[in-house]
């Protein structure tokens, strides 16, 4: 049972480009949520996407967005990078049945700014 | 409203016990709990609902004050591969699990 995957796992940018993070869920589940880590940080929400719409979203400028496909995956997108956007990035999936489920976080893409 | 823990950091000796308490402000229904190694992702160890149900791993327990607010994880017999960062998730009142919002970790180090 292939669990959550995410590409790339490192990436290097500079300030005002554009990147596109990816992540597949752990079969089964159909909820897909983004945070970013920042160093000697806990995860920071940034939005969560269920039947291919944006559920509910964090504290995180319109320069973030995201999408979800009909097969559950889901990419983010950040526009006009910045120097503190540097950071571990992860996607963790669940299956909404009501709340307290588990999410299950994949293994990051850590992306720098320079 | 960000979930506080306590203590920041701890450092045992292997088969030493230690508790790490998460507290928030706000009515929670559920309270999640991660390990985090370095450079890996956050793993699941744990899940505490509102009305005491619990599902998790079989050598770590914990509990959860509703009526507080507050969370406990219990680290029995500490094993090497214990060490990492801990963190709590918390998700509102109304168990929608739109977010988890975490603390910032308890960095716990075992010692042979």
């Amino acid at each position: 049972d292939a669990g959550v995957t995410q590409s790339p796992t490192h990436l290097i940018k500079t300030r005002g480009q554009q990147v596109t993070l990816r992540c597949s869920p752990k079969s089964g589940h159909d909820t897909v949520s983004w945070y970013q880590q920042a160093l000697g940080q806990g995860p920071q929400f940034i939005f969560q996407y269920y039947e291919e719409e944006e559920r509910q979203r964090g504290n995180f400028p319109d320069r973030f967005s995201g999408h979800q496909f009909p097969n559950y995956s889901s990419e983010l997108n950040v526009n006009a990078l910045l120097l503190g956007d540097s950071a571990l990035y992860l996607c963790a999936s669940s299956l909404v049945v009501g709340g307290g489920e588990t999410q299950y976080f994949g293994p990051g893409t850590r992306l720098l700014v320079l | 409203q960000q979930p506080v823990q306590s203590p920041q950091a701890v450092i045992l000796r292997e088969g030493e016990d230690a508790v790490i308490n998460c507290s928030s402000s706000k009515a929670l229904y559920s309270v999640h709990w991660y390990r985090q190694k370095h450079g890996e992702a956050p793993v699941f160890l744990m899940i505490l609902l509102k009305g005491g149900e619990q599902k998790g791993h079989d050598k770590i327990s914990a509990s959860f004050n509703e009526k507080k607010q507050q969370s406990s994880l219990y680290l029995t017999a500490s094993q090497l591969s214990y060490s990492g960062t801990y963190f709590c998730g918390t998700e509102g009142s109304g168990g929608s699990n739109y977010k988890l919002t975490f603390g910032k970790g308890t960095l716990l180090t075992v010692n042979p």
